[in-house]
């Protein structure tokens, strides 16, 4: 049991529509990352919050958005959504600030289907 | 730029049998490479992290060396069982922005009972 908890798990939407995607972090972990993981593929990193604040990003367009709050849940925004958006996109927190030698956890992901 | 690459693609074996996956990187500047588990539709479980100065990692019948040199770790898996079966990747942290993770494409394992 990690204790990163992703909503939804499943979610269909089509071309050009909007989501949210949420994550709740670990209780004490002040650092989050998403990924998005296509079929078949390792993860790519889309960003990373450390207190709230973006610290590191992906080569993701600017519609790529997120958010964290002070009870460590975040959130994913994407504008405008493309066919190629369809994946699995995970959120992973960590304990420590940026650069400490700490695991992430995952959660077990939103799978997002662009029709 | 950095890139991962792991090798096989895909690994059948029986049950019992001792076995060894295989992860590359370009830059040896790193801070630390991790191996992960995924279960199908599921999310990643960490498996064992080796910091840049350390050698290997063990955790129960799982161990993993890290080369940084020749860019490479091995992720060891002793007596494997069906319970093994998942797909296995390995990400390494750039030392020069230590906030990401950069990954391999996996090796998916398959233990035959």
């Amino acid at each position: 049991e990690t204790g990163v908890t992703q909503s939804p798990t499943h979610l269909i939407k089509t071309r050009g529509q909007q989501v949210t995607l949420r994550c709740s972090s670990q209780s004490g972990h002040n650092t989050v990352s998403w990924y998005q993981q296509a079929l078949g593929q390792g993860p790519q990193f889309i960003f990373q919050y450390y207190r709230e604040e973006e610290n590191g990003r992906g080569n993701f367009p600017p519609r790529f958005s997120g958010l964290q709050f002070p009870n460590y849940s975040s959130e994913l925004n994407v504008n405008a959504l493309e066919l190629d958006d369809s994946a699995l996109y995970l959120c992973a927190s960590s304990p420590g600030p940026r650069g400490s030698n700490q695991p992430q956890h995952f959660g077990d992901g939103t799978r997002l289907s662009i029709l | 730029k950095q890139e991962v690459t792991q090798i096989p693609a895909a690994l059948s074996v029986p049950e019992g049998e001792n076995l060894v996956l295989n992860c590359s990187f370009t830059d040896s500047a790193i801070y630390n490479l991790q191996w992960f588990r995924q279960d199908p539709g599921k999310g990643l479980t960490s498996l064992l992290l080796i910091q840049s100065s350390q050698r290997e990692q063990t955790s129960g019948r799982l161990n993993a060396s890290l080369d940084k040199s020749s860019g490479r770790s091995t992720l060891y898996i002793a007596a494997s069982q069906p319970g093994d079966s998942a797909t296995y990747l390995c990400a390494v942290t750039p030392g020069d922005s230590n906030y990401q993770l950069i990954w391999g494409a996996g090796t998916k394992l398959i233990i035959k009972p």
